[in-house]
């Protein structure tokens, strides 16, 4: 069993719905990464998050430490958003190189 | 552009070939990080340097897989005697010591017939 679960695995929506990533994880954490991967391979990271919420434009994450549970959320969803969005966690008291991974959401916009 | 580069983008090789990426970091950040993709499939943890020492590698990095970071900036990823089983992305990323938010290159891809 992956320590990281990702639902849904895969999300295709209209243009302007509000869209909902959900990451799982079973391990105690340090921070958790969300991180955004279009067609051709580049990586960016979104954020960054140890507790509470973080917004940065239209995108939002929050976490629940005592619930081993983050959520990324789109709001007025655009077709430019389409990429696969990665749920990472970083394990206590370890730094990136023992970074797991989730298997990610595609997700797509349609226009 | 002062983001985290790699060099080539994609890579085709026959199995048997030896194949090199490189990695150019965001200059002052000291901790370089290999990982590998295949698809469908999140990144996995390779290797990674802080500077020019290479602190951790994966049981996923058998002995045909080399990685050096002589200078503690560029890194390089020596793949030798390809196997098919090879083909995938290789990501790279880095860091600053004490904030691990990471910064990731665009990859590169490698297909071996």
């Amino acid at each position: 069993k992956n320590e990281v679960e990702q639902s849904p695995q895969n999300l295709t929506a209209q243009e302007g719905e509000f869209i909902t990533i959900n990451c799982s994880y079973s391990v105690g954490i340090s921070a958790l990464h969300w991180l955004q991967q279009h067609p051709g391979g580049g990586i960016v990271s979104l954020f960054m998050l140890s507790s509470g919420k973080k917004k940065h434009g239209r995108l939002i994450a929050t976490i629940n430490i005592q619930e081993k549970h983050s959520s990324l959320h789109i709001t007025a969803s655009h077709p430019r958003d389409s990429a696969v969005y990665i749920c990472a966690v970083l394990p206590l008291d370890f730094g990136n190189e023992k970074l797991t991974f989730g298997t990610g959401t595609r997700l797509t916009i349609i226009p | 552009d002062t983001g985290v580069s790699q060099n080539p983008r994609h890579k085709i090789t026959k199995r048997g070939q030896n194949v090199t990426f490189r990695c150019d970091p965001i200059s002052e950040h000291n901790r370089l990080y290999w990982y590998r993709q295949t698809l469908g499939q999140g990144p996995e943890f390779l290797t990674y340097f802080q500077n020019e020492a290479q602190l951790e590698k994966s049981r996923l990095l058998s002995d045909r897989f080399s990685a050096e970071r002589p200078k503690g900036s560029f890194s390089t990823l020596e793949i030798q005697r390809t196997e098919q089983g090879d083909s995938a992305m290789y990501l790279c990323a880095s860091s600053i010591r004490g904030n691990e938010k990471l910064f990731f290159g665009s990859g590169t891809q490698l297909s071996v017939l």
